[in-house]
């Protein structure tokens, strides 16, 4: 079945951690999206890739990197995990002629 | 700066009522105008979405209206049903980001028995 993975799911780690949030997908979509969503709150658009070796950064400033070495992987990198960093972090992704962006179920990032 | 202003933050409806939810925005270049539906612990879902060429579209007991001159769109759920208690998100995108949204500040809907 084609669909969108994250994991972890929940994740709680000590301020100064280097964490990656994994992010793979089944649909064979080139393009893939980094959102972040506080609780109760909006979601911001912080990375998205167009294809295999091309990433940019969104509208919302994150000291997160990303990477695409893979079509189907997109995973998000945080090399000092600091408190400010807690959020849900949502990946999605679209196709070449869809307009429909697909998100996967999130990871909930607790920075203690 | 939202580009989305939606509202209201919250509404609740009895079961078979009507829920409207309302969003606006500014920039002109946006052509995509989907809704997303959430449910605790899960990520966002496609309800349905709009282009600026048509004023309405109706999925089921979900209808979007699409006002351009007003630069105003809405989401009307007829016959509000509780399995329907949600966070609902509007979005805009642009011809050829689609999958760039803009999101809403979102609506927490409560549909009572």
């Amino acid at each position: 079945e084609a669909d969108i993975y994250q994991t972890p799911r929940y994740l709680v780690i000590g301020t100064g951690k280097k964490i990656t949030l994994e992010c793979s997908q089944t649909m064979g979509h080139d393009k893939m999206y980094w959102y972040q969503q506080d609780p109760g709150m909006e979601l911001h658009l912080i990375h998205y890739s167009y294809g295999v070796n091309s990433t940019e950064k969104g509208d919302l400033s994150s000291e997160s990197t990303v990477s695409r070495i893979r079509t189907e992987h997109f995973p998000l990198t945080l090399e000092s995990a600091r408190p400010s960093h807690t959020s849900q972090y949502l990946c999605a992704s679209s196709g070449v002629y869809g307009t429909e962006a697909f998100f996967g179920q999130g990871t909930r990032l607790t920075v203690v | 700066q939202q580009q989305v202003k939606q509202s209201p933050q919250s509404l609740i409806v009895q079961k078979g009522g009507i829920s409207i939810i309302n969003c606006a925005y500014e920039n002109t270049a946006f052509d995509y105008f989907p809704w997303y539906q959430q449910f605790p612990g899960k990520g966002p879902a496609l309800l349905i979405a709009i282009r600026p060429d048509v004023s309405e579209k109706k999925e089921g007991r979900f209808t979007i209206s699409f006002n351009k001159s007003a630069k105003q769109f809405s989401l009307h759920i007829m016959d509000s049903q509780p399995g329907d208690s949600a966070t609902y998100f509007c979005a805009a995108s642009k011809i050829g980001s689609w999958g760039k949204l803009q999101f809403g500040a979102g609506t927490q809907v409560v549909v009572t028995p």
